[in-house]
């Protein structure tokens, strides 16, 4: 069945560090790719998504592409800031034989950003 | 707009009481999903309902979960007879289509403790 890995936390980093978060997928169908974060205290919400091979989503300066010849949707971010403390969860959604939508998600990373 | 509510925001019982959940989601939101995060399994899926369809009921881990959505709006989860391996937090997600490609928008969820 498919299924989402990513990579063990926690990661601690400084602030203005270099991020990156790995995430790979197993998939039968066409997925979806989203990454949602979970900042303390709050709900899940949408960090990005990318529907198809080689695109690319971002916002509030993270990254993601889609790498179908790999498998993987690792998340980026150039200069991390303390506000972006949280857990961070990669998912798909694959169309398969039943466009449902429902997301499988992976483990979640907690990351720590220390000033 | 409003976002996804979900009450009650915490529920404390004791072991073999029953529980009901709900959630309101975004008005005009076809699709409504409901997740359960926990420490041991994760996020994990549990049910979906679009429309008037007849839902998706593959995620309920036993027969003492069911749930329902009335008028195509407002969703109700019950677990019968609690066991303390339901504690955990109860996740709704709302999308337009429940297409896969679709952003899935979650509540703030009901933390369920079972004593």
């Amino acid at each position: 069945g498919d299924s989402v890995t990513q990579m063990e936390g926690p990661v601690t980093l400084s602030e203005e560090a270099f991020l990156t978060i790995n995430c790979t997928y197993t998939a039968t169908g066409y997925p979806s790719l989203f990454w949602y974060v979970q900042y303390p205290g709050e709900g899940l919400q949408l960090l990005l998504k990318a529907t198809k091979a080689d695109d690319k989503g971002s916002n509030k300066g993270f990254e993601a592409t889609y790498r179908k010849e790999t498998t993987s949707f690792h998340l980026e971010k150039g200069s991390v800031q303390v506000s972006d403390s949280a857990v961070y969860f990669c998912a798909l959604s694959d169309e398969g034989s039943s466009n449902t939508g429902k997301l499988i998600f992976g483990q979640g990373t907690t990351l720590q950003v220390k000033p | 707009g409003a976002g996804v509510s979900q009450s009650p925001s915490n529920k404390v019982t004791e072991k073999g009481k029953d529980v009901e959940l709900r959630c309101d989601p975004i008005s005009g939101h076809t699709a409504l999903y409901w997740y359960r995060q926990s420490l041991g399994q994760g996020l994990e899926f549990l049910i979906y309902f679009q429309g008037n369809s007849a839902p998706d009921k593959s995620g309920l881990p036993s027969d003492r979960f069911s749930a329902e959505r009335t008028g195509g709006s407002v969703s109700t989860l019950t677990i019968q007879r609690t066991q303390q391996e339901d504690s955990a937090v109860y996740l709704c997600a709302s999308s337009w289509l429940g297409q896969a490609t679709d952003t899935q928008y979650f509540g703030p969820g009901t933390r369920l403790t079972v004593l």
